[in-house]
This record gives C-alpha cells, sequence and structure tokens, in this order.
C-alpha cells in the first residue's frame, strides 16, 4: 500500500491555465506538507496543514491554494500557471507534535508549464 | 533563520570508494537532524536521523553523528555502491510541527 501518493504524476499544460494535485495519505497523520523543488533540486517548503488546519504558509503567491477536505487529504490548485512554476512538487506527511517525526514523501507531480 | 549548508555536488565515486558528505546547520533551539535520499524519478525517503548531541544515526551502512561543538552532521558510508547513486539531502527540524529545513542536495554518482 502507498503510503503518500500523489496524483497526476506528470502534468503538462499552457500557460494561464488552472491545475490540481491531490495528495493523499493512509498514514493516519496529523500534518502534511507541499514542498517544492526546482531544476537545481532545491527543495523549500510552501504549505503546512495540521488537522485540516493551514499553519504555514511560506510566501507562496496566493495563485496556490491548498485545500485540505480531511486530515488524509491536502490538494493543490494553482491558478493561471506560469513558466516560474515549472518544477517538482512533492507532498509529505507526518505525525506532527513530536520534533523527530519522520515525513514521508509522495513520488511527485513534475509540472511543465509551457 | 534556520538553515542547512551541504557541500557542493556532484560528487563522482568509484565502487567500493568512502564517501564523505559534509553538512553543517544554524539553527535556533536544539533541532533533531535528518539525511534523506531521493533516488532517480522518485520522492525522498529518510535515511536516518538523530535527535541528540553525540547520537549516531545508521541504515544501509550509512552513518551520521550529531556534533552539538561543530553544529555538523556528517554523512559517511565506508564502500559506497552503485546503487548508492542518488540525490541526497541533509535537513533540520527545530519544532514538532514545523516543516523540515533543507540543504541544496549533493548529487552522488558512484561508477562501477
Amino acid at each position: 500500500d502507498t503510503a503518500v501518493s500523489q496524483t497526476p504524476k506528470y502534468l503538462v499544460t499552457q500557460m494561464g491555465n488552472d491545475k490540481s494535485i491531490k495528495c493523499e495519505q493512509n498514514l493516519g497523520h496529523d500534518t502534511m506538507y507541499w514542498y517544492k523543488q526546482d531544476s537545481k533540486k532545491f527543495l523549500k517548503i510552501m504549505f503546512s496543514y495540521n488537522n485540516k488546519e493551514l499553519i504555514i504558509n511560506e510566501t507562496v503567491p496566493n495563485r496556490f491554494s491548498p485545500k485540505s477536505p480531511d486530515k488524509a487529504h491536502l490538494n493543490l490548485h494553482i491558478n493561471s500557471l506560469e513558466l516560474g512554476d515549472s518544477a517538482v512538487y512533492f507532498c509529505a506527511s507526518s505525525q506532527g507534535g513530536s520534533l523527530t517525526d519522520t515525513q514521508y514523501f509522495g513520488p511527485g507531480t513534475r509540472l511543465t508549464v509551457l | 533563520g534556520d538553515s542547512v549548508t551541504q557541500m557542493e555536488g556532484p560528487v563522482t565515486l568509484s565502487e567500493e570508494a568512502f564517501l564523505t558528505i559534509n553538512c553543517t546547520y544554524t539553527a535556533t533551539g536544539y533541532p533533531s537532524l535528518f539525511w534523506y535520499v531521493q533516488y532517480p524519478g522518485e520522492g525522498l525517503q529518510l535515511l536516518l536521523k538523530a535527535t541528540k548531541a553525540d547520537d549516531k544515526g545508521s541504515n544501509k551502512g550509512f552513518e551520521a553523528t550529531y556534533r552539538k561543538e561543530t553544529t555538523s552532521f556528517h554523512l559517511e558510508k565506508g564502500s559506497v555502491q552503485v546503487s548508492d547513486s542518488a540525490v541526497y539531502f541533509c535537513a533540520l527540524r527545530v519544532t514538532g510541527n514545523t516543516p523540515l529545513v533543507f540543504g541544496k542536495g549533493t548529487r552522488l554518482s558512484v561508477i562501477a
């Protein structure tokens, strides 16, 4: 069973379009995250949710809107896509609350904006 | 702010060579430290972690020791294999619900 899954794995779209990436975890974790990995492999946190509540928003443009319908899901909607949004987006989850918690990552969604 | 600095890659080694990837950190408080590995085309997997000074994390022949005095968490392996070729990320976390702060990653290529 996949612990953290993301769909789609690849997403190719035109500038100006709106797209969504879905994430689901079956680990019973309380906290979920979205990270962005750029072309140089640098990973940066975008959002963090705990029990469906947003707890971290790292100066991400408001074209990006996360939605957590329940504890097991954290979806990412992106409006008016720009070339600079091309990257690999990783969802992750952790039990939360402990400094030593392991974060489990999904396989990533490679977004290409043309 | 909190940050992690890793040695620049790429690192290319022959099979059975000794590996060291340097990692130093800056953090307020007392962080937990992690090494994650990303194999080609995959997501990140936890490789090992350490939660207090002098703790040694180890897994799959890799080791790293939490050195508070030098704020370091260097990754080592005595004999690398081709299958170890991947990107390695050092990371820290300073409080429970916060996300990881990653270094920029070090690409390792092991040739037969």
